[in-house]
């Protein structure tokens, strides 16, 4: 069974540009999952989606961060304009359903300069 | 609001030793709790998920054990090798899907 599939694997930007991770879950999982990963911290959650549907994106800082899964399957995560403080690892995990194991991706290493 | 706390946040040990891994959560009323690694510069392992109605989970040398009305998980591993070495990291769920997670215990374990 393929796990999650996330790109790019690296990514180094200036702040103010503009950058989009991609995510492609387990085959079948409904919710998918974006956290967001800081040096020395554990990963927070930024954004559930339950199908193609959004769940919880209280912590999405929604005036430069967006997301979406259009046909429930892949998803999307963009930053516009990015700042400094957006430096992490962008994770990306499915699970079957609600409330079950969550699986993650790789993660996407972004540097802003 | 949930906060997890992990003790120690380093151990370094010789192969073969037996290790506890401890987590304590500050908010009792969680769904389940999962454990996970991380390899340096990789995304997250899931190890063991444990049902709020479960003590304990074991997966070959790996058993978590979980006190949910004193808030404590504890990940105990047995006779370790090398290959073991990472950072483990807790994260309970409450119900709503959000795993909370601590800020894990780096494991370096040498031959």
């Amino acid at each position: 069974e393929a796990g999650v599939a996330q790109s790019p694997r690296y990514k180094i930007i200036e702040k103010r540009q503009s950058v989009a991770f991609w995510c492609n879950p387990i085959s079948g999982h409904a919710t998918l999952y974006w956290y967001q990963q800081i040096l020395g911290q554990g990963p927070k959650l930024l954004i559930q989606f339950q199908n193609n549907g959004v769940v919880d994106d209280s912590q999405l800082p929604k005036d430069r961060f967006s997301a979406e899964r259009l046909k429930g399957v892949d998803s999307t995560l963009k930053i516009q304009p990015a700042k400094l403080e957006d430096s992490a690892v962008y994770l990306c995990a499915s699970s079957q359903n609600r409330g079950g194991e969550q699986f993650f991706g790789p993660g996407t290493r972004l540097t802003v300069l | 609001k949930q906060e997890v706390t992990q003790i120690p946040a380093a151990l370094s040990v010789p192969e073969g030793e037996n290790l506890v891994l401890n987590c304590s959560f500050t908010d009792s009323a969680i769904y389940n709790l999962q454990w996970f690694r991380q390899d340096p510069g990789k995304g997250l392992t899931s190890l063991l998920l444990i049902q709020s109605s479960q003590r304990e989970q074991t997966s070959g040398r790996l058993n978590a054990s979980l006190d949910k009305s004193s808030g404590r998980s504890t990940l105990y591993i047995a006779a370790s090798q090398p290959g073991d070495s990472a950072t483990y990291l807790c994260a309970p769920e409450g119900g709503t899907d959000k795993l909370i997670f601590g800020t894990g215990t780096r494991l370096q374990v040498f031959p």
